[in-house]
């Protein structure tokens, strides 16, 4: 059974624009999590989607936004992008049968210039 | 809002050796989730152990096992046979089941992570 992978492994952006990750959740796991992973900052909760609809957002800004698409797959949006949004991004998904237990994908790294 | 204090930054342990991790909380929910993760140097988040906290029995996974104290909410991770792999930062972590809340429904709040160093 294929683990939850996460695109692009890397990615380098500069001050203003925007950055793009990708989910796919393990087959069967209708939910998606998003974490951010900082220098200094530990690891935060982000976002939770479940069916298409967002269900719980962590304390960050609007700029941070995302989406579920119907393949249960995920997308997570970072617009005007700021030098402090360089982390490691974390995506995790989790089962109907088992909803408390999330399992985590390979992260994104993210570097802003 | 839930807290996770890990105090011990880094450890060390030998091969073969036995380590106990530390873990407290904060939260005034009386039926929870408790977790452990690990990160190796690849950072793929691992799953450990699992351990609900309306179940009084230990949770254990082969060489790894929990002391859940409820009354004074530790919640610490016992490796034996430590093996040079299990080098890694390890974290805890708490969930609230989402039945019960649903401001941080699904929000697993981290500790701040023990680095652990198997030594051959």
């Amino acid at each position: 059974e294929a683990g939850v992978t996460q695109s692009p492994t890397h990615l380098i952006k500069t001050r203003g624009q925007q950055a793009t990750l990708r989910c796919s959740p393990i087959s069967g796991h209708t939910s998606v999590y998003w974490y951010q992973q900082a220098l200094g900052l530990g690891l935060q909760f982000l976002l939770w989607y479940d069916e298409g609809e967002e269900r719980n957002r962590g304390n960050f800004p609007p700029r941070f936004s995302g989406r579920q698409f119907p393949n249960y797959s995920s997308e997570l949006n970072v617009n005007a992008l700021e030098l402090e949004d360089s982390a490691l991004y974390l995506c995790a998904s989790s089962s109907d049968r088992s909803q408390e237990t999330q399992y985590f994908g390979p992260g994104t790294r993210l570097l802003v210039l | 809002a839930q807290t996770v204090t890990q105090s011990q930054p880094e450890m060390s342990v030998q091969e073969a050796e036995t380590v106990t991790l530390s873990c407290t909380y904060d939260t005034s929910e009386n039926n929870y989730y408790l977790f452990w993760y690990k990160q190796p140097p690849s950072r793929q988040m691992i799953l450990v152990i699992r351990q609900e906290a309306y179940k009084q029995q230990n949770a254990t996974e082969n060489r790894f096992s929990v002391n859940f104290q409820k009354a004074a909410k530790s919640f610490s991770l016992k490796i034996s046979d430590s093996q040079l792999g299990d080098t890694a930062m390890y974290f805890c972590a708490f969930m609230k089941p989402s039945a019960i809340s649903s401001g941080s429904a699904r929000q697993l709040t981290f500790g701040s992570g023990t680095q652990l160093t198997v030594l051959p």
